[in-house]
């Protein structure tokens, strides 16, 4: 079965801080994309980044990167430079790219930013 | 450029009863997703429909079901309402399957 963990339920930092939320994975599939997601308490749920699972570089988007390891089927993402903006539900999903397009999130990670 | 919509917004429903929610997909976007997101739950992903035919399903009974129109909206349909039902009902739009998803902000159904 196809599952994603996310082992946080809450985590905090300073702002200006920098802070990993981690996300583990489980799929037999070799083609597949895996993202974040942020949530802010007005509950429109936003993308942060996206990892295609062929390119071993890790994604970048400004003060977020992720540690994409395959083998592992790990994929953290670190937030550099926290911002109070920042505080938010945050998801990491997954989804394969055969068969029926069926998307799987985890049950996330609450960041607060603490001034 | 108009981003996912959907309505209504809040919803209060008996159970037993029959409830259509519907989604505006971003302009352009042939492909749609409902989730069902309980209260500190991530969300669970019910369908997908891909040019007006479903193209992928959740763990979800058939009393949930879906309709995407032409201009791709799209409406998710729950006959037989039950209290589990309550929760957030996020729809989002993308541009292929299995690429990002751009959300509405939800509708929030109250089944009592």
């Amino acid at each position: 079965a196809q599952t994603v963990t996310q082992s946080q339920p809450e985590m905090s930092v300073q702002e200006a801080e920098t802070v990993t939320l981690s996300c583990t994975y489980d799929t037999s599939e070799s083609d597949y994309y895996l993202f974040w997601y942020k949530q802010p308490p007005s509950r429109q749920m936003i993308l942060v980044i996206r990892q295609e699972a062929y390119k071993q570089q890790n994604a970048t988007e400004n003060r977020f990167s992720v540690n994409f390891q395959k083998a592992a089927k790990s994929f953290s993402l670190k937030i550099s430079d926290s911002q109070l903006g920042d505080a938010a539900m945050y998801f990491c999903a997954y989804i394969p790219l055969s068969g029926t397009y069926k998307y799987i999130f985890g049950t996330g990670t609450r960041l607060k930013v603490l001034a | 450029e108009t981003g996912v919509t959907q309505s209504p917004t809040h919803l209060i429903k008996t159970r037993g009863q029959q409830v259509t929610l519907r989604c505006s997909s971003q302009s352009g976007h042939n492909t749609v997703s409902w989730y069902q997101q309980a209260l500190g739950q991530g969300p669970q992903f019910i369908f997908q429909y891909y040019r007006e035919e479903e193209n992928g399903r959740g763990n979800f009974p058939p009393r949930f079901s879906g309709l995407q129109f032409p201009n791709y909206s799209s409406e998710l349909n729950v006959n037989a309402l039950e209290l589990d039902d309550s929760a957030l009902y996020l729809c989002a739009s993308s541009l292929l399957r299995g690429d990002e998803q751009y959300f509405g902000p939800g509708t929030r159904l109250t089944v009592t």
